[in-house]
């Protein structure tokens, strides 16, 4: 079965770093898109960055462009966000979710999330 | 593109018919989803491309609409619907959200 399991996330000082991994498996991992979208307590969904199947586009969100880099290994199943120079409103839930170029929803299949604090 | 949900929260009774809309900024042509959010879960989507009932999900659900005026409807509310509903448009970058519907019971 499809899984994804998000993992990196804890406390970190304003202007630390931290890099979450989300873990892959029951699924060619190579042909999917992925997406980190999270979710401030109390509040809704943002979309973060979206790494393409085939590597060729990645996108941000304009909060977090310059700061945050996605990358994915596909050997190892693993798609990674390593958040830089990191802010107080960067403290949010952040999931990992799958989606299939050219059908289907953008995010079919989600992690559980990973919390990610900031604070000092 | 901004997703602008409308009502921001509602209550209403078993067996009720609700409706949720969600309204583009600008057109999106279908390219709209729909996901439905319990506390401390992760989201589950319920609708792609505005209408497509995704696999498993219950058939009370369906999605309609184009351009830039989209509706999500549970045609008789049962208690497991007590959740929060939120739009998404993936017609262009940066990926976008309404801001969340809460569904309560009356």
């Amino acid at each position: 079965q499809v899984q994804l399991v998000e993992s990196g996330g804890g406390l970190v000082k304003p202007g630390g770093s931290l890099r979450l991994s989300c873990a892959a498996s029951g699924f060619i991992f190579r042909d999917y898109y992925m997406s980190w979208i999270r979710q401030a307590p109390g509040k809704g969904l943002e979309w973060v960055s979206y790494f393409s199947s085939t590597g060729s586009s990645i996108y941000y969100a304009d909060s977090v462009k310059g700061r945050f880099t996605i990358s994915r290994d596909n050997a190892q199943n693993s798609l990674y966000l390593q958040m830089n120079r990191l802010r107080a409103e960067d403290t949010a839930v952040y999931y990992c979710a799958r989606g299939a170029p050219g059908s289907g929803p953008p995010f079919d299949y989600w992690g559980q999330g990973t919390l990610v604090t900031v604070s000092s | 593109i901004q997703m602008t949900q409308s009502p921001s929260a509602l209550s209403a009774s078993v067996g009720d018919r609700v409706n949720i809309t969600c309204r583009a900024s600008q057109s999106i042509s279908t390219w709209l989803a729909w996901y439905q959010q319990y506390p401390g879960k992760a989201p589950k989507v319920l609708i792609y491309e505005a209408s497509s009932l995704e696999s498993g999900v219950p058939s009370r659900f369906s999605g309609s609409g184009s351009g830039p005026e989209f509706t999500l409807t549970i045609s008789s509310l049962q208690p497991d619907d007590i959740a929060t509903y939120y739009c998404q448009q993936y017609h262009s970058f940066p990926w976008t959200f309404g801001q969340g519907t809460k569904v309560e019971i009356k």
